[in-house]
């Protein structure tokens, strides 16, 4: 049974628009939200990440909104630009840190010129 | 300062060879983690060193698969009697272990299974 769920597998945005990811999980117990980004034959990496005491972090172009009720995350990016087309991993850990991580199995974003 | 490195970057085994992976996480950092990335998903947790302990190995899919950090750096992945199933990234992540969520992941092993 999947805990961490992106239902899109892949998503087009054209450059200077906003993309929008979303991400649904099941576990309640989840403590922490991440989302990495992966180029091809590269390994994931970390781009931003919320409490879950928080309802929204922003860094730069990316803001991240966890709906705890609703069990939802979402990431947008504005604008978007060539460099963001990746696939990026949803994911969420647990209550300890350093715990292990649950990944979701990605959505690839594709950014039109 | 240095990432997280892995090698070898691609190995292909014949069934039944035994394979060994080796990460060098960032250096001065507690945790490592490994992962099992199959074509199409995302990363699977398979175990987690703290120093030289290993403190959770719920995620190896078999007892063919061992996974040792004897001085508490490098880490090495093993597989025994590699399977065709076996087939898939394998990557390796590292955490400060100073209350830090985040892992920081090396470029991954492509293990591909003849």
């Amino acid at each position: 049974d999947q805990q961490v769920k992106q239902n899109s597998p892949s998503l087009s945005v054209q450059e200077g628009r906003i993309s929008i990811l979303n991400c649904d999980y099941t576990n309640s117990m989840f403590d922490y939200f991440l989302w990495y980004k992966k180029y091809p034959a590269e390994g994931p990496t970390f781009l931003i990440s919320i409490s879950s005491i928080k309802d929204k972090n922003e860094d730069g172009r990316f803001t991240v909104f966890l709906n705890k009720s609703a069990k939802h995350l979402s990431l947008h990016i504005v604008p978007s630009q060539p460099g963001d087309s990746a696939v990026y991993f949803c994911a969420a850990s647990g209550t300890y840190r350093d715990d292990k991580i649950i990944f979701g199995k990605g959505t690839r974003l594709h950014i039109l010129p | 300062g240095a990432g997280v490195s892995q090698s070898p970057r691609y190995k292909v085994a014949k069934r039944g060879q035994d394979v060994a992976l080796r990460c060098d996480p960032i250096s001065g950092h507690v945790s490592l983690f490994w992962y099992q990335q199959a074509l199409g998903q995302g990363p699977e947790f398979l175990t987690y060193f703290q120093n030289e302990a290993q403190l959770d190995k719920s995620g190896l899919p078999s007892d063919r698969f061992f996974a040792e950090r004897p001085e508490g750096s490098v880490s090495t992945l093993k597989i025994q009697r590699t399977q065709q199933e076996d087939s898939a990234v394998y990557l390796c992540a590292s955490s400060s272990g100073h209350g830090e969520y985040e892992q920081y992941f090396g470029p991954g092993t492509r293990l591909t299974v003849t």
